[in-house]
């Protein structure tokens, strides 16, 4: 298994422009999150899914956009990017509900928004 | 939103058992307290979890205080290999996730 896979690592955007950061899991896992850490902070919930066609606001929505048509795949959508989005993003998954079972978490997309 | 409070940093020695603490008062009777690590440039790692009872698991055990307030991870020989930020989260609503900044462990050779 790959477990939790991220593109890109690394991106750097202008102001205004958007873009999708992809996120997939091999496990069947039905739970599937979004996060992003600032320098220096914990990780901080952006959207979160349980399951295919079923999505639901985390603690910082505003400026993303999530889709869940299958299983495998939660993408993340900026839709016009500001330098307050510059930060790390995880994505999890996790095969029941994360309050009683492991999260996974993908290696992270570093984004920088100049 | 339930919080955890924990120290910026911490030190041990290696070999050497480590006592990290988490204060989170207002927990909800329904929160379930997890714990992850962060080695630098990767993503969180899963380390326990429980609700009321204490646990343990290969790699550490987790002590819950009785009222629930607190809670303490405990490892039991620091490697060096430990070094990380480990995060006292707790789950809400089932499926939110509360991250604060966590506790920075150095591990002395």
């Amino acid at each position: 298994n790959a477990g939790v896979t991220q593109t890109p690592k690394f991106q750097v955007l202008k102001t205004g422009q958007s873009m999708t950061l992809q996120c997939a899991q091999d496990m069947n896992h039905e739970y599937m999150s979004w996060y992003r850490q600032d320098p220096g902070m914990g990780l901080r919930l952006i959207h979160y899914s349980v399951g295919a066609g079923i999505t639901d606001q985390g603690e910082v929505p505003n400026g993303y956009n999530v889709s869940r048509s299958t299983t495998e795949d939660f993408p993340l959508r900026l839709l016009s990017a500001a330098p307050s989005q510059t930060s790390v993003y995880f994505c999890a998954s996790s095969y029941d509900r994360p309050a009683t079972d492991t999260q996974y978490f993908g290696p992270g997309t570093r984004l920088t928004v100049l | 939103d339930a919080k955890t409070t924990q120290p910026n940093s911490m030190e041990s020695n290696e070999e050497e058992p480590v006592h990290l603490p988490c204060n989170h008062s207002t927990i909800s009777g329904t929160d379930y307290i997890h714990w992850y690590r962060q080695l630098p440039s990767q993503g969180p790692e899963y380390v326990i979890h429980g609700l009321t009872s204490n646990v343990n698991n290969r790699m550490a055990s987790l002590a819950i205080a009785e009222d629930r307030k607190s809670s303490t991870l405990i490892l039991h020989r620091a490697t060096l290999r430990d070094a990380a930020v480990y995060y006292c989260i707790l789950i809400y609503n089932f499926n939110k996730f509360y991250f604060g900044s966590g506790t920075k462990l150095n591990v002395k050779p």
